[in-house]
C-alpha cells in the first residue's frame, strides 16, 4: 500500500482553468503539507494542516485553495491557472506537528502540473 | 531566506568511489534532515542528525554536522549505480516545526 499517494501524476491544462489534486495518507499521521517544486528542484512550502486545522499559509496566491475534509486527507484547489503554476507538488505527511524534530517526513509521489 | 544551499550542484563519480556532498545553511537549527529524490519520484527520508550530534551513520551513509560552521556533509560510501538522484539537505529551524529544503546536488553514479 502506498503510504501518501497523490491524484492525479500527471495534469495538463489551459490557462485559465480550475483544477484539483488529491492526496491521501495512510500512516495515521496528524500533519499535512503541499510543496511546490519549481524547475530548478527548489522545494517550498505551501501549506501544512494539523488535523484538518491550517497551521501554515506561506506566501501563495488567493487562487490556490487547501481543503482537508479529515486529517488522513489533504487537497489543494487552483483556481484561474496560469503557466507560473506549472510545477511538481508534492504531498507529505509526518506524525504530528512538532515531531519533524525527531522523524522526517513522508512524501508522496509528486504531481507533474503543466499550464498550456 | 531560510534555504539551504548545498554544493556541488551536480557530481558525477564511477560506482564504487565514494561521493560527499555538502549542505550549508543560516539560522539556528533543531535539526538537519538528508533526503534522496529519484527521477519523477517523490523524496525518500535518509537521515536525521541533531543539533546536539556531529555524526551519524546509516549503512553506507555517513552524516556530520558542524553548527558552528553552519554546514553539513553527507558521505555515500562505495557508490552504486542505484545511488543515482538528487540528494537535498532540509533544516528545522530551533523553535519551528516545519522543514526548509536546500537546493539539492545531482548524484549521477557511472556504472
Amino acid at each position: 500500500d502506498t503510504a501518501v499517494s497523490q491524484t492525479p501524476k500527471y495534469l495538463v491544462t489551459q490557462m485559465g482553468n480550475d483544477k484539483s489534486i488529491k492526496c491521501e495518507q495512510n500512516l495515521g499521521h496528524d500533519t499535512m503539507y503541499w510543496y511546490k517544486q519549481d524547475s530548478k528542484k527548489f522545494l517550498k512550502i505551501m501549506f501544512s494542516y494539523n488535523n484538518k486545522e491550517l497551521i501554515i499559509n506561506e506566501t501563495v496566491p488567493n487562487r490556490f485553495s487547501p481543503k482537508s475534509p479529515d486529517k488522513a486527507h489533504l487537497n489543494l484547489h487552483i483556481n484561474s491557472l496560469e503557466l507560473g503554476d506549472s510545477a511538481v507538488y508534492f504531498c507529505a505527511s509526518s506524525r504530528a506537528t512538532g515531531t519533524v524534530r525527531s522523524y522526517g517526513y513522508t512524501f508522496g509521489s509528486g504531481t507533474r502540473l503543466t499550464v498550456v | 531566506s531560510q534555504q539551504g544551499e548545498e554544493d556541488p550542484q551536480a557530481l558525477s563519480i564511477q560506482e564504487g568511489e565514494n561521493a560527499t556532498m555538502n549542505c550549508s545553511y543560516k539560522t539556528s537549527i533543531n535539526n538537519l534532515q538528508w533526503y534522496r529524490q529519484n527521477s519523477g519520484r517523490g523524496l525518500v527520508h535518509l537521515i536525521l542528525i541533531r543539533s546536539n550530534e556531529r555524526e551519524k551513520h546509516s549503512g553506507r551513509l555517513r552524516v556530520t554536522l558542524d553548527t558552528s560552521k553552519k554546514s553539513s556533509s553527507l558521505l555515500i560510501t562505495a557508490s552504486r549505480a542505484a545511488d543515482t538522484a538528487s540528494y537535498f539537505c532540509a533544516t528545522v529551524q530551533t523553535g519551528a516545526n516545519n522543514l526548509f529544503f536546500g537546493t539539492g546536488t545531482r548524484l549521477t553514479v557511472i556504472p
